[in-house]
């Protein structure tokens, strides 16, 4: 399994421009979440999805931000417009929830963001 | 209220000392797991181990082992004989099984060890 995969790795960008951070999970896994890594909050939780069915977007910080995922297979996170304040490492995260245990929760390699 | 509570921010050790990183967690559940993640310098989250709250054993990987104790609420982590491949920041966590949490991450603030030649 070549696990959470998650692109860009690396993105700059102008701020007002529209980013999409994309990621690809685990197949069969189904609960998928994105967090953000700063240095002021450290990690983050802005969503997850349960079957591709958002559950808690209460870690959205804005309306600028926006999460998808229409199908088992794929999810982006939207950020329009992007302000120098997004700049964050964006984190990709899956599980397969069992019914009496918490599963391990794999994260992506996380897409380095940079808002100038 | 932040339910996972790492106070140790920076720890610098020499080669081979031991070191533990101390993880205080704060929940109502009597159901929940705790997680330690490592991010190396590269900046990927690497998973270490889970624990789920009925299980109070201790555990040891290697050079790894975990001290788990449900009356001081604490899960706090020993690398013996650390080396310099150990640097990185280690980050505990807290998922709690609440209907619908889908048990997401309660991340701490992490610690970062710096080990030195």
């Amino acid at each position: 399994d070549a696990g959470v995969i998650q692109s860009p790795r690396h993105e700059v960008t102008e701020m007002g421009q529209e980013v999409t951070l994309r990621c690809k999970p685990i197949s069969g896994h189904d609960y998928l979440f994105w967090y953000r890594q700063t240095m002021m909050r450290g990690l983050e939780l802005l969503i997850y999805f349960n079957n591709n069915v958002p559950i808690d977007d209460s870690g959205m910080p804005e309306d600028r931000f926006s999460a998808k995922m229409p199908n088992a297979s794929f999810s982006t996170l939207k950020i329009q417009p992007s302000e120098p304040r997004d700049s964050a490492v964006y984190f990709c995260a899956n599980t397969l929830l069992a019914a009496s245990s918490g599963n391990t929760i794999y994260f992506g390699e996380g897409s380095w963001l940079t808002v100038v | 209220a932040q339910k996972v509570t790492q106070a140790q921010t920076e720890i610098s050790v020499v080669e081979k000392e031991d070191v533990t990183l101390d993880c205080v967690y704060e929940t109502r559940d009597t159901t929940y797991y705790l997680f330690w993640y490592k991010q190396p310098p590269s900046g990927e989250l690497v998973f270490l181990i889970r624990r789920n709250s009925f299980d109070e054993q201790n555990e040891i990987s290697g050079r790894y082992s975990w001290n788990f104790q449900k009356s001081t609420s604490s899960f706090n982590f020993t690398i013996t004989a650390s080396q310099v491949v150990d640097s990185a920041v280690y980050f505990c966590a807290l998922s709690e099984a609440v209907r619908d949490s889908g048990y997401a991450l309660n991340f701490g603030k992490g610690t970062s060890l710096l080990v030195t030649p």
